[in-house]
């Protein structure tokens, strides 16, 4: 089944702690990216990735990490977290030129909470 | 930059009834347009999409409209059924050297009455 997996679903954590949300997708994908989603705003797109070791800023990338050394995995790195990291975090993956909608795969969702 | 319906509305239609969910967009070189519904606890879930040389396009049970003069995108979902409750997002999508960008708007939450 094709599928974009994200672990864990569910952070609570502290100020300052460092953390990893892992992110892999089965489909041999290309493109792969991070958004956050806040009330109101929809999804915003924090960093993404061409193909392994080409990464680059999305719209709101402060505070924040990425890394791509293998095509599967896209892990998102929050060196020190803050309250305002607190959002629900999606990975996604689709092929390099797709605009298509239905080659565009979302993970489950990863909410994270910053105290 | 570009925005794409910043507002979270909600919209409560009685099932069976049709739904028509509304967005607009700001940026002129998008070439494609999707509407996905997320569902509680769930990523977004593809539902349909349509080009920017279009103007409509059909589904199983749904419609998306695009308007280019104004701006303007519409989903409209024929017989609305509980499993159809969710927050329904547009985004748009433009084509560039780096790849894809996908700008979401801020989503619509569909309450089906029964």
């Amino acid at each position: 089944e094709a599928q974009v997996t994200q672990n864990p679903r569910y952070l609570i954590t502290v100020t300052g702690k460092k953390l990893t949300v892992t992110c892999s997708q089965n489909m041999n994908h290309e493109y792969m990216s991070w958004y956050r989603q806040d009330p109101g705003l929809g999804l915003r797109q924090i960093y993404y990735s061409m193909n392994v070791e080409v990464t680059d800023k999305g719209d709101v990338p402060e505070g924040y990490k990425v890394s791509r050394k293998e095509k599967r995995n896209f892990p998102l790195i929050l060196e020190s977290p803050s309250p305002n990291q607190t959002s629900l975090y999606f990975c996604a993956s689709s092929p390099p030129l797709s605009g298509r909608g239905e080659e565009q795969f979302f993970g489950p969702g990863t909410r994270l909470t910053v105290l | 930059g570009e925005s794409v319906g910043l507002h979270l509305p909600t919209l409560s239609v009685q099932e069976g009834d049709n739904s028509i969910i509304n967005c607009a967009y700001s940026n002129s070189a998008s070439d494609y347009f999707i509407w996905y519904k997320q569902e509680s606890g769930k990523g977004p879930q593809f539902i349909i999409d349509i080009r920017s040389n279009m103007d409509k396009r059909q589904g199983q049970r749904v419609t998306v409209l695009l308007n280019k003069t104004v701006k303007h995108l519409s989903l409209q979902i024929a017989a609305t059924q509980p499993g159809d409750s969710a927050v329904y997002f547009c985004a748009e999508n433009m084509r560039w050297a780096a790849g894809n960008k996908l700008t979401f708007g801020g989503g619509t939450r569909v309450l089906v009455k029964p």
